[in-house]
């Protein structure tokens, strides 16, 4: 069965560096999306991607956040320099289209540790 | 941020028990409501989708929304072991972004 992947599982970094988490969508869908959650809250919407550009993105989406479709098959979220409240659980969704009842299938998530 | 609203648990109950798991929410744009499940170190899988007011069943699960109450159900029956999960609740408007609850933390003990 397809799936959405993320690399890597757990990610620690210092705060101020830069970060890159890494999701590889189902083959065939063509929108993408980076959610997060922070322990102990709700999952949140972050940015979601279709045609090599943003087409919504969420306030917590700010100028130290960006994503990037690199190649035919990956998708990245970059954050250039992190802080403390960036640790969080990080989840990368993709979906055939946008339409409103379109399935969006999670990957198992990205932990990132800022210390 | 409390557009949805969901009792985070825990939830404990005996195997074979009904359980009820809900969500309000405030905003009335909402027209697409969905569960997930989720298990630990794992991300949402979707379980149920409803759209607009009314019923939805598929085996033991039922997800039931009243828009004019905006509140969201789901009705598991015979609940197994297996279904001990973190249940979200997650709702949009249109094709837009999710709206996620905290989640119910659920446990069906043997």
């Amino acid at each position: 069965e397809p799936e959405v992947t993320q690399t890597p599982s757990h990610q620690v970094t210092q705060m101020g560096q830069e970060v890159i988490l890494r999701c590889v969508p189902i083959s065939n869908h063509l929108y993408f999306y980076w959610y997060r959650q922070i322990l102990g809250q709700k999952v949140e919407f972050l940015v979601s991607f279709y045609n090599n550009e943003i087409s919504e993105k969420s306030e917590i989406f700010d100028d130290q956040f960006s994503v990037e479709r690199p190649d035919g098959s990956n998708f990245t979220l970059k954050i250039r320099s992190t802080k403390l409240e960036d640790s969080a659980m990080y989840f990368c969704a993709s979906s055939e289209g946008a339409n409103a009842n379109t399935e969006a299938f999670f990957g198992q998530g990205t932990r990132l540790t800022v210390v | 941020q409390k557009e949805v609203e969901q009792d985070p648990g825990p939830l404990s109950v005996p195997e074979g028990a009904i359980v009820s798991l809900n969500c309000t929410y405030s905003n009335s744009a909402f027209q697409y409501f969905m569960w997930y499940r989720q298990y630990s170190r794992k991300g949402p899988e979707l379980l149920m989708y409803t759209y607009s007011s009314g019923n939805k069943e598929d085996g033991r699960f039922t997800a039931q929304v009243d828009k004019s109450s905006k509140y969201i159900s789901l009705f598991i029956r015979d609940s197994q072991p297996s279904d001990s999960a973190t249940y979200l609740c997650a709702m949009k408007a249109g094709a837009n972004n999710l709206f996620f609850g905290t989640g119910t933390r659920l446990t069906v003990i043997p």
